[in-house]
């Protein structure tokens, strides 16, 4: 079955960096749009990134655009967050999550991972 | 943008009891709303997608309905695993979510 597991979070300061990991098994992962949402505490749930099964399309959050980057390697079946430049309200469980696509944009997410969390404070 | 609103915001049931959740998007989604539930510390779970489509595995029980702007969830008697948080999200632009609605034990 679908199975993903994010990896990579903790503890950084205020301009920090910090790169998340979630490696995918169950199904062909290049098929599929792969998508970050995160959740700050006491908030509700906020799409970060997505991303094509090729790479060759990516878009990401306003509240994100220039520092946090998303990728994944196909050969790995895994795929990443980059986080540049962090900030306190970047403060967040982190999830990756499967996308399905109906158009060209993504629709919903139907498979998620158990998140990592993130902190940024001094 | 699209916002999404949810009511009530939390909700204190009885197992076994009939409950409607509510989810308004600020304009038009057509039927291009899921439904999540999400319990602490675990990975969100797809229910409804569609407005009224279930997901694989997901039990009978839960059932979504609505189109337009006006859109609910419905668990026809609650099981003790279906306390958690309910989410509506729609995908008719770039998805945003609703706030969520936390049913809690009675």
């Amino acid at each position: 079955q679908v199975h993903l597991e994010e990896s990579g979070g903790g503890l950084v300061t205020p301009g920090g960096s910090l790169r998340l990991s979630c490696p995918a098994s169950g199904f062909t992962f290049s098929d599929y749009y792969m998508s970050w949402v995160r959740q700050a505490p006491g908030k509700g749930l906020e799409w970060v990134s997505f991303i094509s099964g090729s790479s060759s399309f990516t878009k990401y959050a306003d509240s994100v655009k220039g520092r946090f980057t998303i990728s994944r390697d196909n050969a790995k079946n895994s795929l990443y967050l980059q986080m540049d430049s962090l900030r306190a309200e970047d403060t967040a469980v982190y999830y990756c999550a499967r996308v399905l696509i109906g158009g060209m944009i993504p629709d919903y997410f139907d498979y998620w991972g158990p998140g990592t969390l993130v902190t940024v404070s001094s | 943008e699209i916002v999404m609103t949810q009511s009530p915001a939390s909700l204190s049931v009885s197992p076994g009891e009939r409950i409607t959740l509510s989810c308004r998007a600020s304009q038009s989604v057509n039927t291009y709303l899921a439904w999540y539930q999400h319990k602490p510390g675990q990975a969100p779970r797809l229910l409804i997608s569609n407005a009224s489509t279930r997901a694989t595995g997901v039990p009978a029980r839960f059932s979504g309905s609505g189109s337009g702007t006006e859109f609910t969830l419905t668990i026809s008697s609650l099981q003790s695993e279906d306390f958690a948080i309910y989410y509506c999200q729609h995908y008719n632009d770039w998805p945003t979510f609703g706030p969520g609605t936390k049913l809690e034990i009675k």
